[in-house]
């Protein structure tokens, strides 16, 4: 089945940590993201990647980083510069980014990071 | 002012009870409209595209006014299942990675 597998689903990190969570889709998407969403607000975007080797930043990116080396895999890295980290972090994939209604977000499971 | 207002809730409803979700959004350029319902620390899912002329699916109805910018989302004949977040997303066209997502309103329905 087609999906977006995010890992690992839990995460404990100590401050001044980097940690990196990873998101792999067998969807054919040519567009990811990553969102974070905390208790009572909505999601907002970290990063964004279109293509393959091209990446956005998003509305919160400061740090943060990412990687697009392969269609497949955009993988997240929550630097110790990051002020608060601990929130749930939600990976999706569309198949493309214009406006159309068929560019839908579908979402990963999540990985909920928290920090000691 | 938020670009996309939500009633957090939450909305406690009898199982078979009819409610209604309203959804306001700023942006006048906003393309297309989305629900999506989140259930307790899982991952949004898509519920519904809204269109123009308002769609229905099963128990759920979707209108939206652009006039107004303000989407509404109908739930009919409520069952226990229902009990989740709902999402409201509007998406412009300015970078359609521009994905506004609401802070939600949560529903619970009670047997």
């Amino acid at each position: 089945d087609g999906g977006i597998t995010q890992s690992p689903k839990y995460l404990f990190r100590k401050e001044g940590q980097n940690v990196t969570l990873s998101c792999e889709q067998n969807l054919n998407h040519d567009a990811m993201y990553w969102y974070r969403q905390d208790p009572g607000q909505g999601l907002r975007l970290i990063y964004y990647s279109q293509i393959v080797n091209d990446f956005q930043k998003g509305d919160i990116a400061e740090g943060y980083s990412v990687s697009r080396e392969k269609k497949e895999s955009f993988p997240l890295t929550v630097t110790s510069a990051q002020k608060n980290p601990t929130a749930f972090y939600l990976c999706a994939s569309s198949e493309g980014t214009g406006s159309s209604g068929a560019n839908v977000l579908t979402f990963g499971a999540g990985s909920r990071l928290t920090v000691l | 002012r938020k670009e996309v207002e939500q009633d957090p809730g939450p909305f406690n409803v009898p199982e078979g009870a009819t409610v209604a979700f309203n959804c306001t959004y700023s942006n006048s350029a906003s393309q297309s409209f989305f629900w999506y319902r989140q259930d307790c620390r899982k991952e949004p899912k898509l519920l519904m595209s809204v269109y123009s002329s308002g769609n229905e699916d099963g128990r759920f109805t979707a209108q939206l006014n652009r006039a107004s910018q303000y989407i509404s989302l109908l739930i009919r004949d409520s069952k226990l299942s229902d009990s989740a977040t709902y999402l409201c997303v509007v998406r412009g066209n300015t970078g359609g990675f521009k994905t506004i997502f609401g802070a939600g309103t949560r529903l619970f329905v009670k047997a």
